[in-house]
């Protein structure tokens, strides 16, 4: 089965510094991976996402994740943080198994912070 | 212009009562799912249904069945509600079930049951 791991419940970053937030990936076969974003008291909205192709993927709102095979991890990035990027990351990941829709596998999430 | 919408938004109800959440999508999409996350943010799948092909994780009780009276509608329906069941519930919606397309998600419905 597979699985996803964060390992930061949260991270703090000033304002206008780069921020990294860490995702690791359990799967059988080729994981297609998630990015998606939980602001308070609203739903899920997807940021990226990395099926096949060049490691680094470029999505929403300047974030960007590199994927990285050998390490198994998918982590996402932004080079100059804002206040209003403070929210709940999760990291997901499908495996690709030729099975059913079975959805997506989360990770616990991590808080960002941004501090003004 | 909402793409996926779920009502009621709060749901308060009693031990014991049954209750209905609704969800529907204007995506066109061919795969619907119903999420839980608990009061620690932990998100799980409870339900895929694609195709009149319902898929359920083996840790849902039976208490809980999901209903699609067709193809942009996702109802899920709840007997005999316990505590633990207070969460908020996520439904989503995928192009394809076999490909790698992202899910979109409803605003959630928040349930407190007492």
């Amino acid at each position: 089965a597979q699985s996803v791991a964060q390992p930061e419940d949260q991270v703090n970053v000033a304002e206008g510094n780069p921020l990294t937030v860490k995702c690791t990936y359990s799967v059988s076969g080729n994981p297609y991976l998630f990015w998606y974003v939980q602001y308070p008291n609203r739903g899920l909205q997807f940021l990226l996402k990395y099926i096949t192709g060049d490691n680094l993927v470029k999505g929403s709102y300047g974030f960007e994740a590199e994927f990285n095979k050998s390490q198994t991890s998918f982590h996402l990035k932004k080079p100059s943080a804002l206040v209003s990027d403070s929210a709940l990351y999760f990291c997901a990941v499908r495996s690709f198994s030729g099975g059913g829709a079975d959805g997506l596998t989360f990770g616990k999430g991590t808080h960002l912070i941004i501090q003004p | 212009d909402t793409a996926v919408s779920q009502t009621p938004k709060y749901l308060v109800t009693q031990m014991g009562n049954d209750k209905s959440i609704k969800c529907e999508q204007n995506l066109g999409h061919d795969t619907m799912y119903w999420y839980k996350q608990d009061s620690k943010k932990f998100l799980k799948i409870m339900f895929s249904y694609n195709n009149k092909e319902l898929i359920i994780n083996e840790t849902v009780p039976n208490r809980f069945s999901p209903k699609s009276p067709d193809k942009a509608h996702l109802n899920l329906h709840i007997n005999s509600l316990e505590l633990g069941d207070s969460a908020v519930y996520f439904c989503a919606s995928s192009q394809d079930p076999q490909s790698s397309y992202e899910q979109y998600f409803g605003p959630g419905t928040r349930l407190t049951v007492t």
